[in-house]
């Protein structure tokens, strides 16, 4: 069964910490995984990973993917209270255009 | 503002009650999709739609219908409402090319059938 575990489910740091967000996947017919950020309701981008040890970077996130270990990481940098979210990931698959099976997300809330 | 607008953005139902939830979207995006998340678990697919006139099932459809007659919008009705139909609903669309990331979601239903 396709399967995407995130780690830690949540995670309380101080601001201007920096974290790693995990998410492992076990899937037939890999294409892309995704990074979402999700503060009070609508989901919104981050990233799509196809190629592994290419890091993907936007401001003070960075995302790298390992497709023989099949991970991912999202770093946060200095992060701030701001970065307070749900973050998800998902996957996609080569032999389907239309689904992708997600992650339960990691809950990361920033202390001033 | 462009987007995909949701409504209601709450709703209780009793157990048996049917009720369609709305979503609407101005981007001309073909591809348009209706996800539930609840606590603990994944967003997970309940239906799909490429196209007006075309749709097709997801993960998790059984107790849901839906129909896209338009490109604009995308409807999620329930039947018969059940308790373990409480959850947070989200639409979502992208364009064909992009059906792989860079959806965009509605701002979300919270539904609660008691």
């Amino acid at each position: 069964e396709d399967k995407v575990v995130q780690s830690p489910l949540s995670l309380v740091v101080h601001e201007g910490d920096t974290v790693t967000l995990n998410c492992s996947y076990e899937v037939t017919n890999f294409r892309s995984l995704l990074w979402y950020k999700q503060e009070k309701k609508a989901p919104t981008f981050l990233f799509m990973l196809t190629s592994s040890g290419i890091e993907k970077k936007s401001g003070r996130l960075s995302s790298i993917l390992d497709k023989k270990e099949l991970f991912s990481i999202l770093n946060i940098t200095a992060t701030q209270t701001g970065d307070s979210a749900v973050y998800l990931c998902a996957v996609s698959f080569l032999d389907s255009n239309y689904q992708l099976i997600w992650g339960a997300g990691t809950k990361l809330i920033i202390k001033p | 503002n462009a987007g995909v607008t949701q409504t209601p953005k709450f709703q209780v139902l009793k157990t048996g009650q049917s009720m369609t939830l709305q979503c609407a979207q101005d981007m001309n995006h073909e591809y348009m999709s209706w996800y539930r998340q609840d606590p603990g678990m994944g967003l997970r697919l309940i239906h799909y739609s490429v196209g007006a006139g075309i749709t097709d099932q997801g993960e998790v459809p059984n107790g849901y219908n839906v129909s896209r007659s338009t490109t604009e919008d995308f409807p999620l009705r329930l039947l018969s409402a059940a308790p373990s139909q409480t959850s947070v609903y989200f639409c979502a669309s992208t364009p064909i090319d992009r059906v792989n990331y860079g959806y965009t979601f509605g701002s979300g239903t919270r539904l609660t059938v008691v």
